[in-house]
């Protein structure tokens, strides 16, 4: 079946311009995530959702990031005002249920630049 | 301290041989342990997960845990080129209101013709 989509796979923003990236879980999987990974790093965590409910949002860098999933299927990352610092590879991930050992499958991923 | 560490290598390794990673990290409450292979460009991809203390095989792939050291280790072998990526290794805490990854920066493996 389908995996997990992102869009768009690339983006180039001037500074000081809002984004939206978006993403496709797999369908059903209940628990959507949003990671952040900068050039030779692992990725770094953002938000989690269970469903709709966005349970923890402790990774988000700053005010100037939100999250929303709204219906508990697609989700978008939304970064204003961006800065060349928000420039880094964005990571969306899903997982069947709520269990910490279930398989995080990851979605290709949106590389955004910002100038 | 980062939670999670790796050596970012590169660890480079003939075909053939056994390549080993490894991976520590520091957070006791850690429950589940994961190991993901990143090709160059492209979103990291389950390779083996652990959750009990010692060895798990998968094919080539053997995972071990050790949770007294806090370490846990990733070994491939008949090591191919194919094989050659960068390793993250993974831990989640399994909290109710959280199943997030902590990853390391992960390991470069070149695998040698």
């Amino acid at each position: 079946g389908a995996g997990v989509s992102q869009s768009p796979r690339y983006k180039v923003a001037k500074r000081g311009q809002d984004v939206a990236l978006r993403c496709d879980p797999i369908s059903g999987h209940v628990s959507l995530f949003w990671y952040q990974q900068a050039l030779g790093q692992g990725p770094e965590f953002l938000t989690y959702f269970q469903n709709e409910a966005q349970l923890d949002k402790s990774g988000l860098p700053s005010d100037r990031f939100f999250a929303e999933r709204p219906e508990g299927s697609v989700s978008t990352l939304k970064i204003q005002r961006t800065q060349q610092e928000d420039s880094a590879v964005y990571l969306c991930a899903s997982s069947l249920s709520v269990l910490g050992r279930d398989t995080q499958y990851f979605g290709p991923g949106t590389r955004l630049t910002v100038l | 301290q980062k939670e999670v560490e790796q050596n970012s290598g590169p660890l480079s390794v003939p075909e053939g041989a056994i390549a080993s990673l490894n991976c520590t990290y520091s957070d006791r409450g850690s429950q589940s342990f994961f190991w993901y292979r990143q090709y160059s460009g492209k979103s990291p991809e389950l390779i083996m997960f652990i959750y009990s203390n010692g060895d798990k095989e998968d094919g080539r792939f053997t995972a071990q845990l050790n949770k007294a050291s806090q370490y846990v280790s990733l070994l491939i072998r008949d090591s191919q080129p194919s094989d050659s990526a960068t390793y993250l290794c993974a831990v989640n805490r399994d909290m109710d209101s959280s199943y997030k990854l902590i990853f390391g920066s992960g390991t470069r493996l070149l695998v040698r013709p």
